[in-house]
């Protein structure tokens, strides 16, 4: 099926680095998502982003959804280990009252630096 | 609330025997309802989706099937698993006027 763009697909990060990450789609969306996944765990929603070059903050991570509505990003600042996981990013169009798919990238999976 | 209950968290299963999953959720009524299946190492892949109870669409032809016998839960069911069934999966929901959608904690599927 339809899936995203999603890099890096995976990165090392040591603590205090600043982590960025993105995706990008063919077609647009009005909905873009993060969530972080655990392993063993279900995904958790970061941060909902609705509308073109919105900029949303919560905590130490940062995302925003492009001007072409066609790509978003995500940063995270100043990272700690338990940032570690995996990441993934979700666009969604939704049309009049109708709810699209959420159509997921394939991750980005944050590991600690050895 | 947007808590999302799903059991069992993992089971091993032989290859053609049956299968229910079940999940409850809790909030407003008549939230939207999704099954999806994650492989290892790979992306979400979305196999059911519910707008009500008795309504169910199917992203993926395959031999899992999914029932609503009310409002709150959500069955994914198959008659004769297949080794490819292996996975992880995960029970969703939104509320019907909302976009953001949650995720249960998943139940990990190995046939064997």
């Amino acid at each position: 099926g339809q899936q995203l763009n999603q890099s890096p697909q995976s990165m090392f990060i040591q603590e205090g680095e600043d982590v960025s990450m993105n995706c990008t789609s063919s077609s647009i969306f009005n909905t873009w998502l993060w969530y972080k996944q655990d392993p063993g765990e279900g995904p958790v929603l970061l941060i909902a982003l609705y509308k073109a070059g919105e900029l949303t903050s919560n905590g130490r991570l940062t995302a925003q959804f492009g001007i072409t509505r066609k790509d978003s990003f995500l940063n995270i600042s100043a990272s700690i280990p338990s940032d570690v996981g995996i990441y993934f990013c979700a666009g969604q169009w939704n049309y009049g009252g109708s709810q699209g798919n959420l159509i997921f990238g394939k991750g980005t999976k944050l590991s600690v630096k050895p | 609330s947007q808590t999302i209950h799903q059991w069992p968290a993992t089971l091993v299963q032989p290859v053609g025997s049956p299968l229910s999953l079940e999940c409850t959720v809790e909030g407003t009524s008549n939230p939207n309802l999704y099954w999806y299946r994650q492989a290892a190492g790979r992306g979400l892949q979305l196999l059911f989706y519910s707008v009500g109870i008795g309504q169910i669409s199917s992203e993926v032809p395959q031999n899992l099937s999914a029932s609503r016998p009310q409002d709150r839960q959500f069955i994914l069911s198959s008659k004769k698993l297949l080794l490819s069934d292996s996975g992880f999966y995960l029970c969703a929901k939104s509320e019907i006027t909302g976009n953001t959608i949650y995720f249960g904690e998943g139940s990990w599927l190995t046939v064997v």
